[in-house]
């Protein structure tokens, strides 16, 4: 298996709501990554886990809470959401090797409403 | 700080001819560069990183760290070439940072 699968394809919620994103890799990566992409924007880093453990965080606002539970799966919790959080959210993730790359999921289609 | 800049958020050819997407970049220690590719409704997948030095799809990449550039050439466009194309840099930790990308479109 050599991708980064990425579920649900699309979420609609609302602003009350709790969702959640999942993101999933068996290429042994150990490091793995969310960003956030609005249309026609550039992929902005969120949260970077480095063999399990929150290594980065870019001030990401408190109503996104990450989840690492095992080196393979890596989650994305969402409460209390604002419209202007509607975006791509792309799961990433890389071995630990010199100059290795991202390799990237699907994405998560978010719509708050 | 980390910095990527493409200074072209348009361009636009026809088949056949040259194409070029600049990129420059910041940073103080040594970077490890990328070119991304994000073609029409597909995922963003890597297209070139300047380690490798190798040629994919037609094009080439070299880092020129005199002029902090990572300029994405290739000889002859294709129609199949359009897409977006971003420049991302990680410097010395797990951030890969993009910039603000390329639309490049080849006409026919």
């Amino acid at each position: 298996d050599t991708e980064v699968t990425q579920t649900p394809k699309h979420l609609v919620m609302g602003m009350t709501n709790k969702k959640s994103l999942k993101c999933e890799q068996h290429m042994g990566h150990r490091a793995m990554y969310w960003y956030k992409q609005k249309a026609k924007k550039p992929p902005e880093l969120m949260f970077v886990y480095s063999y399990e453990k929150l290594s980065i965080n870019e001030s990401v606002p408190s109503r996104f809470s990450p989840e690492c539970p095992n080196s393979s799966l890596l989650n994305l919790h969402l409460h209390a959401l604002q419209p202007e959080d509607s975006a791509l959210y792309l799961c990433a993730s890389r071995p630990g090797a010199y100059n290795s790359p991202l390799h990237f999921g699907n994405g998560t289609r978010l719509t708050v409403t | 700080a980390q910095r990527v800049t493409q200074p072209e958020k348009l361009l636009s050819v026809f088949k056949g001819a040259p194409v070029e997407l600049k990129c420059n970049y910041s940073y103080s220690g040594s970077p490890e560069l990328f070119w991304y590719v994000q073609y029409s409704r597909q995922r963003l997948q890597l297209l070139l990183r300047h380690i490798s030095r190798e040629s994919i799809k037609g094009f080439t990449a070299d880092l020129n760290k005199g002029e902090t550039s990572f300029h994405l050439k290739k000889p002859f466009a294709q129609e199949e070439d359009s897409a977006m194309y971003y420049c991302a840099l990680r410097g010395g930790s797990e951030k890969l940072v993009f910039g603000k990308g390329t639309k490049l479109t080849v006409n026919p």
